[in-house]
């Protein structure tokens, strides 16, 4: 099946920096979107993107849908404690039939030291 | 606004037990997709409805089994629980194929 390779793993930074993590596949997805989710609470939605070469901001998030659609890039600006958790990419299959499910990269955690 | 609601929030259950996950999707939702999330993991895709019609199916367990009611909300039933299903279930819902969006999530825990 499809595979998300989402680096890095972790990341331990120090309040006020920037951060930047992405997805590679090995396959063409329509729709990627960018998931934060806290312990043992559901993902939250913080970025859809559903065109190639697509940049999208939401406040100090800024996230790119790869133009070979098997990419895409998170880039959060100067980090605040409240960023910590895992981040999750998620890639949706083009569109036809019924195929709509996500599939998820491995997440990053963050770690922001105040 | 309103939410995707699951429940119960946490569920404890021997092996070979049952347990039945209930999901609400948002309102005006008509697709509702199941995940299973183990310790440390991503989410699983487990199966997925649209108009009350399963429209895509995952790595389920045969002993699972899940349906869409006429108010769009879903039940996920499993039987014969195994150590091995002790997970965090979330449910998404969206309007057809459009942006999922996931509840808080249903901790099941097999002792």
């Amino acid at each position: 099946g499809q595979q998300l390779n989402q680096s890095p793993q972790s990341m331990f930074i120090q309040e006020g920096e920037d951060v930047s993590m992405n997805c590679t596949s090995s396959s063409i997805f329509n729709t990627w979107l960018w998931y934060k989710q806290d312990p043992g609470e559901g993902p939250v939605l913080l970025i859809a993107l559903y065109k190639a070469g697509e940049l999208t901001s939401n406040g100090r998030l800024t996230a790119q849908f790869g133009i070979t659609r098997k990419d895409s890039f998170l880039n959060i600006s100067a980090s605040i404690p409240s960023d910590v958790g895992i981040y999750f990419c998620a890639g949706q299959l083009p569109g036809g039939g019924s195929n709509y499910k996500l599939t998820f990269g491995k997440g990053t955690l963050l770690t922001v030291n105040p | 606004a309103a939410g995707v609601i699951q429940s119960p929030r946490h569920l404890i259950k021997e092996k070979r037990e049952t347990a039945t996950l209930k999901c609400y999707p948002i309102p005006r939702h008509d697709t509702v997709y199941w995940y299973q999330q183990g310790p440390g993991q991503d989410p699983q895709f487990l199966i997925s409805f649209y108009e009350k019609m399963q429209s895509d199916k995952g790595s389920i367990p045969d002993r699972f089994s899940a349906q869409q009611f006429s108010d769009y909300h879903s039940e996920l039933n499993m039987s014969s629980l195994e150590l091995g299903d002790s997970a965090l279930y979330f449910c998404a819902s969206s309007i057809g194929v459009d942006t999922q969006y996931f509840g808080p999530g249903t901790r099941l825990t097999v002792l």
